[in-house]
C-alpha cells in the first residue's frame, strides 16, 4: 500500500491519559499535515511539517498537543492529559510540496484513513 | 486567515437529478480550490480541483466552476447515482498555505 497510513485506527482512553498517533506519509511526499475532524464538521488544520521542520501550528493545538517528524518520514501526534473534548478523528495527510506546488499552483493533499479517539 | 463557507449542509436528490454545492471564500489571494468526497467511515478523497486561472473544469459527471470576482466556487454533479451519496467538502488555499475546509455537505441520492 503506497498511500498514507495511520495507526491506531481506533483508540479509547480514559480522561487524563496520554495517547500517541502515528502517520506514515507517501514516501516521496515531503509535507505532512495533521487535521482534526469532529462529527458534522470539515477537517480543521492542526499543524504541518516540511521534511522534519514543523512550519505552522494552529491555535487549536494547545500545549497538551505535540507533534514530531524526527527524520522527515513518519510523524507522531501526542495528546497529553486527554480531555473529553479531544474526542475526534485525527487525520494525517501528505503532499509533495516544494517546487511541484509552486509550478502547479496546487497543494494536493492525500489523506490517511484517520485515527479515531474516544475519551471517556 | 481564510474562511470557507459551504451550502447547503444537506442535499437530497432523486437518482438521475443534478446536485449543486456552493462555497464562498474570504481570502482573495486563494488560488487553489479542491473538492473532497468522504464516504461514511472513510478518508476524504480528492475528486476534482480547480486553480484560479481557470473558470470551469469537468471530469465526466462532475464539474467545478469558479467566480473569482464573487469569491465563490461550486460543485456540479449530473445524473446522480446512489453511490454519489457521501459528504462533500470544499477547500481553499494559496500557494503553500494550508487547506481550509468548509463544513461539508451531506448528499443523499435516493434510488
Amino acid at each position: 500500500d503506497t498511500g498514507v497510513s495511520q495507526d491506531p485506527r481506533h483508540k479509547i482512553t480514559k480522561r487524563g491519559q496520554n495517547v500517541t498517533f502515528r502517520c506514515d506519509p507517501i514516501s516521496e511526499h515531503n509535507r505532512l499535515y495533521w487535521y482534526r475532524q469532529t462529527l458534522g464538521q470539515g477537517p480543521e488544520f492542526l499543524t504541518y511539517f516540511q521534511n522534519e521542520a514543523q512550519l505552522e501550528k494552529s491555535r487549536l493545538l494547545s500545549d497538551r498537543f505535540s507533534a514530531e517528524r524526527p527524520k522527515g518520514s513518519f510523524s507522531t501526534l501526542e495528546i497529553q492529559r486527554t480531555e473529553q473534548g479531544d474526542s475526534a478523528m485525527y487525520l494525517c495527510a501528505s503532499s509533495l510540496g516544494g517546487q511541484t506546488v509552486l509550478l502547479s499552483g496546487a497543494n494536493v493533499l492525500t489523506f490517511g484513513a484517520g485515527s479515531r479517539l474516544t475519551v471517556l | 486567515g481564510e474562511n470557507v463557507e459551504q451550502h447547503p449542509s444537506t442535499l437530497s436528490v432523486q437518482e438521475g437529478d443534478s446536485a449543486v454545492i456552493k462555497c464562498t471564500y474570504s481570502d482573495s489571494a486563494s488560488n487553489y480550490f479542491p473538492w473532497y468526497k468522504q464516504e461514511l467511515g472513510k478518508r476524504p478523497q480528492l475528486i476534482i480541483d480547480i486553480r484560479s486561472n481557470v473558470g470551469e473544469k469537468k471530469d465526466q459527471r462532475i464539474a467545478v466552476t469558479l467566480n473569482k470576482t464573487a469569491k465563490h466556487f461550486s460543485l456540479h454533479i449530473t445524473e446522480t447515482q446512489p453511490e454519489d451519496s457521501a459528504v462533500y467538502f470544499c477547500a481553499a488555499s494559496y500557494g503553500y498555505s494550508t487547506l481550509t475546509f468548509g463544513k461539508g455537505t451531506m448528499l443523499l441520492v435516493s434510488p
